[in-house]
């Protein structure tokens, strides 16, 4: 079984320019998550996606943040426009069922430094 | 406001030590734990997932126990080797898959 997979790995870009991330979340998966973790830090859920809707973006910054999940499978995360302290490494995480219980798959993550 | 903590925050140790790392949480009212191993530049790679009904997980030379009434939980590792080198992170879910996670402990076995 495939894991969940992002790109890019890594990017570079100058503050104020924007980014985006891509994830593949698990095969079947419902649940689809995305995690910044800032260095010496655990990572905080951005956002929650339960098939194509938003579950909880509380903690997203949405005046430079947004993402989403067309068609329930696939996400994009963009930051526009990027500052010094979005540097983080971005992780997409997916679940089953996306209920209480349920066990995250995590991806490798995106390290994104801003210049 | 729910928070976890992990205690040490890092630890170096020679071969062969049996590991006791140290989660607490502030709310008993949780769905599940789990407990992450993350590697320098890598994603997180699930080791145990504890469920609210629980008591404890092994998997190999890993032991996670759950105590909810006192809101803690301990990974023990046994007969650390090299390989186990990394950050572990801990995580609780305190409503429906919304994970809180800790700042982990950065973990060094030396040969």
């Amino acid at each position: 079984e495939a894991g969940v997979a992002q790109s890019p790995r890594y990017k570079i870009i100058e503050k104020r320019q924007s980014v985006a991330f891509w994830c593949n979340p698990i095969s079947g998966h419902a649940t689809l998550y995305w995690y910044q973790q800032i260095l010496g830090q655990g990572p905080k859920l951005l956002i929650q996606f339960q098939n194509n809707g938003v579950v909880d973006d509380s903690q997203l910054p949405k005046d430079r943040f947004s993402a989403e999940r067309l068609k329930g499978v696939d996400s994009t995360l963009k930051i526009q426009p990027a500052k010094l302290e979005d540097s983080a490494v971005y992780l997409c995480a997916s679940s089953p069922r996306g209920l209480g219980g349920s066990e995250q798959f995590f991806g490798p993550g995106t390290r994104l430094t801003v210049l | 406001k729910q928070e976890v903590t992990q205690i040490p925050a890092a630890l170096s140790v020679p071969e062969g030590e049996n590991l006791v790392l140290n989660c607490s949480f502030t709310d008993s009212a949780i769905y599940n734990l789990q407990w992450f191993r993350q590697d320098p530049g890598k994603g997180l790679t699930s080791l145990l997932l504890i469920q609210s009904s629980q008591r404890e997980q092994t998997s190999g030379r890993l032991n996670a126990s759950l105590d909810k009434s006192s809101g803690r939980s301990t990974l023990y590792i046994a007969a650390s080797q090299p390989g186990d080198s990394a950050t572990y992170l801990c995580a609780v879910s305190f409503s429906a898959d919304k994970l809180i996670f800790g700042t982990g402990t950065r973990l060094q076995v030396f040969p």
